[in-house]
């Protein structure tokens, strides 16, 4: 069936490096991928999400980049902060259905 | 806008015991889901609705039922609680997509309701 598979689970680094979350989806039909960041007893909130027709997206310090052919995304984290430590989940979704398919997420610490 | 709000936030619950979360959205979405979150296995989808008077069955739905009598709530209901219904819920909600080009059904979060049944 459908899936997304999530990379790494957990990935510690150090504040100021970069971070990178790699995601693989299944259905090729898929063209909406959005990032989820969760803080800690809270609802995942949308960060960034990118669209089938567009190979990257940047807002300040993140990214996002597509490979349609590969069936890979990836958030890219850059000059991290104490404030980014949370957990990240993909999605892919394809337009105009109601499912969403989420990865296991990824739980990011910056180390101070 | 308060967005995607749920009630409770908490709930302790006896096994064979049953309650209703609520969901309540204010963005005029056409789509709303039920997901729960147990520990790395993300976020299942358990009912989900594409509008007012509808619902369908998600991932894993055994043991809940749902209800959308008005557009902005969404009922999900536990009529028995189980042990392994333990877990956090999350309500979404999305646009319904108008077909334009530059329109994607963007999903919104809750805040999440901590359920424990024991």
């Amino acid at each position: 069936g459908e899936n997304v598979e999530q990379h790494p689970s957990t990935l510690s680094v150090q504040e100021g490096d970069s971070a990178v979350i790699k995601c693989t989806y299944s259905d090729s039909a898929s063209n909406y991928f959005p990032w989820y960041k969760q803080e800690l007893g809270k609802g995942p909130q949308l960060i960034i999400d990118i669209r089938s027709n567009v190979g990257e997206k940047k807002d300040q310090r993140i990214a996002v980049t597509l490979n349609k052919t590969a069936k890979h995304f990836s958030l890219h984290i850059t000059e991290t902060q104490p404030e980014d430590s949370a957990v990240y989940f993909c999605a892919a979704h394809r337009r105009g259905t109601y499912k969403y398919i989420f990865g296991t997420g990824t739980r990011l610490k910056v180390l101070a | 806008n308060a967005g995607v709000t749920q009630t409770p936030k908490f709930r302790v619950l006896k096994t064979g015991q049953s309650m209703t979360l609520l969901c309540a959205q204010d963005m005029n979405h056409e789509y709303m889901y039920w997901y729960r979150q147990d520990p790395g296995m993300g976020l299942r989808l358990i009912h989900y609705s594409v509008g007012e008077g509808t619902t369908a069955k998600g991932e894993v739905p055994d043991g809940y039922n749902v209800s959308r009598l008005k557009k902005q709530n969404f009922l999900l209901g536990l009529e028995s609680a189980a042990p392994s219904q333990t877990s956090v819920y999350f309500c979404a909600s999305s646009p319904l997509f108008s077909g334009t080009p530059s329109s994607y059904n963007e999903q919104f979060f809750g805040p999440g309701t901590r359920l424990t049944v024991l």
